[in-house]
């Protein structure tokens, strides 16, 4: 059975940094693309950042640039996103997703159960 | 900056049909952007209803079904019951690892 289970939430204040984790197990971590997706309160979904299989090539949303970087650690089974200058706009749910690659495209086919960061002073 | 768009709400009858869809601002959406739609209800994860325009994920019953209509994207929901009552987004694909979600669809049935 697929899992996926993100850590690392809480209240920062404006200006802090954080690192999110999420750890996999159920499937060969290492074979898989992976992404960040994030839900502000009451809003909708907004991906965020995404990381290819190896970690050699990650790709970022145009509202996070510059200030988060996706990362894994294959020997781990292990995704992380760094957040760094955190604002208000970035208080939200942050899900871990399992990407598949399918005939040329990509989708999200598993999610975990999420962690909030809170970003107030 | 690519926007996708989404019906912000619709409404349907227990057993009834509705189409809910899926629209790019800088054009057409094609099975080139490898629409996907998850379900969402509140306080839970998103689940992965249809990927790839058309395939249903594993265990998702055939009354979700997902198409290209004109220019957008589309899922129907055939004979909709109360549990259906979610959140609905769809995502394209725009390449380079980039995905996109529209702004979410509250779909009720009433």
């Amino acid at each position: 059975e697929v899992q996926l289970v993100e850590s690392g939430g809480g209240f920062i204040e404006p200006g802090g940094s954080l690192r999110l984790s999420c750890a996999a197990s159920g499937f060969t971590f290492r074979n898989y693309a992976m992404s960040w997706v994030r839900q502000a309160p009451g809003k909708g979904l907004e991906w965020v950042s995404g990381i290819s299989a190896s970690g050699g090539g990650a790709y970022n949303a145009d509202s996070v640039k510059g200030r988060f970087t996706i990362s894994r650690d294959n020997s781990k089974d292990t995704l992380y996103l760094q957040m760094n200058g955190l604002g208000a706009e970035d208080t939200a749910v942050y899900y871990c997703a399992k990407g598949r690659q399918w005939l040329g495209g990509y989708y999200f086919d598993y999610w975990g159960q999420g962690t909030l960061v809170t970003v107030s002073s | 900056q690519t926007v996708v768009t989404q019906e912000p709400s619709f409404s349907v009858s227990p057993g009834g049909t509705v189409t809910l869809t899926c629209a790019l601002s800088s054009g057409s959406v094609s099975t080139s952007y490898y629409p996907s739609w998850y379900q969402q209800t509140p306080g839970q994860a998103p689940r992965t209803l249809i990927y790839s325009t058309s395939t249903r994920s594993s265990g998702v019953p055939d009354r979700f079904s997902g198409s290209i209509l004109g220019d957008t994207a589309a899922l129907t929901i055939t004979g909709a019951q109360a549990d259906d009552e979610s959140d609905y987004y769809c995502v394209l694909y725009m390449g380079s690892g980039i995905s996109v979600f529209g702004g979410g669809t509250k779909l009720a049935v009433l």
